[in-house]
């Protein structure tokens, strides 16, 4: 069935530096993609959204691009700052199911150090 | 301001009690969803609904019950026969609930067992 797979944390930062985490997933047909974060004690925000290939979703300073051809949807972000210290969820719409159901992978734990 | 509310934050259950986790949601969407959260783990679906009075099970759904009697509305029950009902509760909802939207969350609820 369809799965989101994403690298494993926690994931542990300098302030101002670089963010790349992973995500790939197993999907038949074209779902929208996602990333969600998770704040200590919170539940979860999108981040942000792409519907289709080549999109590129943005916002606060991160970017996704969705890739069909490597089934990827990595996340990135050029400076990070102490407050983007969460957890990161990739996930993607279930096309099997006429509601909307995500599929969610198991989150990525961000820590930045200042 | 519209948004997703759930009650209480933290909730104690004993061994052989039903209990009730609220959700509610002022953002006149159709759909609402239950999910499930486990440390270091991603978001398993319990429950979902589309429509008032209508709700289909997800992919964990033993052991627990919901109903939706109100648009605005859709309470969760952990009844006894859940036998580890640790976790924390997510509520969700999204406008349609047709394929690839967006899901929106509320804060959760921590579910604890005495």
């Amino acid at each position: 069935g369809d799965s989101v797979t994403q690298m494993e944390g926690p994931v542990t930062l300098s302030e101002e530096a670089f963010l790349t985490i992973n995500c790939t997933y197993t999907a038949t047909g074209y779902p929208s993609l996602f990333w969600y974060v998770q704040y200590p004690g919170e539940g979860l925000q999108l981040l942000l959204k792409a519907t289709k290939a080549d999109d590129k979703g943005s916002n606060k300073g991160f970017e996704a691009t969705y890739r069909k051809e490597t089934t990827s949807f990595h996340l990135e972000k050029g400076s990070v700052q102490v407050s983007d210290s969460a957890v990161y969820f990739c996930a993607l719409s279930d096309l099997k199911s006429s509601a909307s159901k995500i599929i969610f992978g198991s989150g990525t734990r961000l820590s930045i150090r200042p | 301001d519209g948004g997703i509310t759930q009650s209480p934050k933290y909730l104690f259950r004993k061994e052989g009690q039903n209990v009730t986790l609220s959700c509610e949601q002022n953002l006149n969407h159709d759909a609402m969803y239950w999910y499930r959260q486990d440390p270091g783990q991603g978001l398993r679906l319990i429950y979902y609904s589309q429509i008032v009075n209508d709700f289909q099970k997800g992919d964990i759904a033993e052991g627990y019950s919901v109903s939706r009697e109100k648009k605005e509305s859709f309470p969760l029950t952990v009844t006894s026969a859940q036998k580890n009902p640790t976790a924390f509760y997510l509520c969700a909802s999204s406008i349609a609930g047709t394929s690839g939207e967006t899901q929106y969350f509320g804060p959760g609820t921590r579910l604890l067992v005495l």
